[in-house]
């Protein structure tokens, strides 16, 4: 399974726009780029999902350059309750699925 | 919006007896998946199942855990004899197509002591 690496860690404050890159160098042609999002105590959550160039909903946009060997979450205007950690998946279905160690974002006041 | 939901949300238990986390999924959803993060650490898959029938297990998954639904609707796993290292938090997860996002659940916390 291709392997992701993403920041531990990384800090905002409120009302930025923060992106988290995450590499994946090894990516397979069929391998679709997840992101979800994990509050302390609770199960993951599910924020965008994309294969290539941009994706955008709601919440998030996903870009995905042309060789697909990273991506980039960018969360718009942050708040206090966007502070979770975030995961980068690749997987071809939700039976290839395995989280990594994901990055820790802290939004302060 | 609908959810998963699992009970319990804690169970403590000694070493060696059997626990049964049980879930129930979003009505409509057909794919079932568990997953366990011990306090501290990444989530971990353990198990995919649809149509009755498990579709990808981890190395995680040995002999000690198995899944069913019994009655159609309540998706379950099993522990058959728990050792100190089940301890953790274990995740119910939905979805209705193999390739759409998965809905978690809240979550059953494990404590064998």
């Amino acid at each position: 399974l291709a392997k992701t690496t993403q920041p531990i860690s990384m800090d905002s404050y409120e009302g930025q726009e923060v992106n988290i890159t995450c590499s994946h160098n090894n990516i397979a042609t069929n391998d679709y780029i997840t992101w979800y999002q994990q509050f302390p105590s609770q199960g993951p959550r599910f924020i965008i999902q994309g294969y290539k160039t941009k994706v955008t909903n709601e919440v998030a946009s996903l870009f995905i350059p042309a060789d697909r060997k990273s991506s980039t979450l960018s969360l718009p205007r942050v708040s206090l309750s966007d502070t979770a950690v975030y995961y980068c998946l690749l997987a071809y279905n939700n039976n290839d699925m395995r989280f990594g160690a994901g990055t820790r974002l802290t939004v302060k006041p | 919006e609908p959810e998963v939901t699992q009970t319990p949300s804690h169970q403590v238990t000694q070493m060696g007896q059997e626990v049964i986390l049980r879930c129930v999924p979003i009505s409509n959803h057909l794919y079932f998946y568990w997953y366990r993060q011990i306090l501290g650490q990444k989530v971990e898959f353990l198990v995919s199942f649809y149509n009755n029938e498990i579709s990808e297990k981890s190395e995680i998954f040995d002999d000690q855990f198995s899944v069913e639904r019994p009655d159609g609707s309540n998706f379950t796993l099993k522990i058959r004899s728990t050792k100190l290292e089940d301890s953790a938090m274990y995740f119910c997860a939905t979805s209705d197509g193999s390739f759409y996002e998965q809905y978690f659940g809240p979550g059953t916390r494990l404590t064998v002591t």
